[in-house]
């Protein structure tokens, strides 16, 4: 079955203090591993896409990398500002034409002044 | 800027009252998707439009329905809700069925159920 699990389930950090979130998943296939950005009574944000094992993105104070079994979401020297919830979700190389894009519950990021 | 927006921001209905939601995209993508949220659970798809192509999830409850009249806009109708359905309702898109593109979602709609 095809799975996404986040971790931690919450995190705090203070400002300044660097580090990483993790996305492992169980697909059969990849096509694509997406990070999102969600504030609280608000939409995902898109941040990256990542299709291959070895890719690296960065975006500020986030960098983001792909292996064949997890990604993680690296914060570099966080910012209140970055406090939001991070979510990962994959889609699946099925190629029955699946549309689904399976997602992780999240990490519940808390950035400290 | 293009972008995908949805009203009302929050809606309140008593039990059993029906609602519409309401979804529209300036993005021009075929795609079109609904999504439930609960509080610290990740998004649950209830549909997909693939242009006029209707995508129902097999857990979907029969209460949900969903119309798509033209490319920039798609209704949620709720038809009985239940204290279970108070959730955000999130809308996205997508430029393609089936690849490698990311979603692009609205600020959802907070349904309150009294």
């Amino acid at each position: 079955e095809d799975q996404v699990t986040q971790s931690p389930e919450a995190l705090r950090l203070q400002e300044g203090e660097s580090s990483s979130l993790n996305c492992s998943y169980t697909v059969s296939g990849l096509r694509g591993l997406f990070w999102y950005r969600q504030d609280p009574g608000k939409g995902p944000e898109f941040l990256f896409t990542l299709y291959s094992a070895g890719e690296e993105k960065e975006k500020e104070r986030l960098k983001a990398t792909l292996t064949k079994k997890e990604s993680f979401l690296h914060i570099t020297a966080p910012k209140p500002e970055d406090s939001a919830t991070y979510l990962c979700a994959v889609h699946p190389g099925d190629t029955s034409g699946t549309y689904k894009y399976i997602f992780g519950t999240g990490t519940r990021l808390k950035v400290l002044a | 800027d293009a972008m995908v927006i949805q009203n009302p921001r929050y809606q309140v209905t008593q039990f059993g009252k029906p609602v519409t939601l309401s979804c529209s995209q300036t993005l021009n993508h075929n795609v079109m998707y609904w999504y439930q949220q609960k509080s610290s659970q990740a998004p649950k798809l209830l549909f997909h439009y693939y242009d006029k192509d209707f995508n129902n999830e097999a857990d979907t409850p029969d209460n949900f329905q969903s119309r798509r009249p033209n490319t920039s806009f798609c209704f949620l109708d709720i038809r009985s809700p239940g204290l279970g359905d108070a959730a955000m309702y999130l809308c996205a898109t997508s430029s393609r069925r089936v690849g490698n593109q990311p979603q692009h979602f609205g600020d959802g709609t907070r349904l309150s159920i009294l």
